[in-house]
């Protein structure tokens, strides 16, 4: 089946130490998001990719940054993180052709824990 | 602020029971959605209502929006236990993204 896989589930890092989460899928979208999710809390837009074009939202913290290597593959790099970086982290796709405030398709998100 | 905000923000019901949340929002929009999250896992995408519908149904859900009122309500008719999830509704101020409201926790009692 189409889907948007990311892994790993569950990532635990250190203080200060940075870490990578990837985000793959098999739908061809041409659009990628990353989201961060505190407990309790909406999801909150980082940045997205509209094919290889890197669009940041104003608000996010220079200690996150993203690739795209390819249409399939996306990851989200946080350099350095920080006790306050512990969250759900989204990653979710959408079509080509279709408008930002249409149908998006997400995956079952990363859970990072900062020690 | 939030462009969306669900109310209530907690709700717990018996099996079998109906469960209506509702959304206001504060900008023109072009669609507004509903998602679903389980517990721990990513967001799925329940329905979809245009600015130019007034009511939409699927399944056991049914979806109102009132654009005048700037709302929109969820009713998820003859609840199940595998319907506990967080309820989200998202709206896209036009020209922008999907923003995402605070969210219902429903909790459907066996």
């Amino acid at each position: 089946d189409a889907m948007v896989i990311q892994n790993p589930r569950y990532q635990v890092t250190q203080f200060g130490k940075p870490v990578t989460l990837s985000c793959s899928q098999t739908l061809n979208h041409n659009v990628m998001y990353w989201y961060q999710q505190k407990s309790s809390q909406a999801p909150k837009l980082l940045f997205h990719y509209y094919d290889k074009d890197f669009n940041n939202e104003a608000d996010t913290p220079d200690n996150f940054q993203s690739r795209r290597p390819n249409t399939s593959f996306c990851f989200l790099d946080i350099r350095s993180p920080g006790l306050g970086d512990a969250a759900m982290y989204l990653c979710a796709t959408q079509p080509l052709g279709r408008e930002y405030f249409d149908e998006q398709f997400f995956g079952p998100g990363t859970r990072l824990t900062v020690l | 602020s939030q462009q969306g905000e669900e109310d209530p923000q907690a709700l717990s019901i018996q099996e079998g029971e109906n469960a209506t949340m509702n959304c206001s929002y504060k900008t023109s929009i072009n669609n507004l959605q509903w998602y679903r999250q389980n517990s721990g896992r990513g967001l799925v995408h329940l329905i979809l209502i245009r600015s130019n519908e007034r009511e939409k149904h699927s399944g056991r859900l049914r979806v109102t929006l009132d654009t005048s009122k700037k709302s929109s309500s969820l009713l998820i008719t003859a609840s199940r236990a595998a319907d506990t999830a967080s309820y989200f509704c998202a709206t896209a101020p036009s020209g922008s993204r999907l923003t995402f409201g605070e969210g219902t926790q429903l909790t459907v009692n066996p």
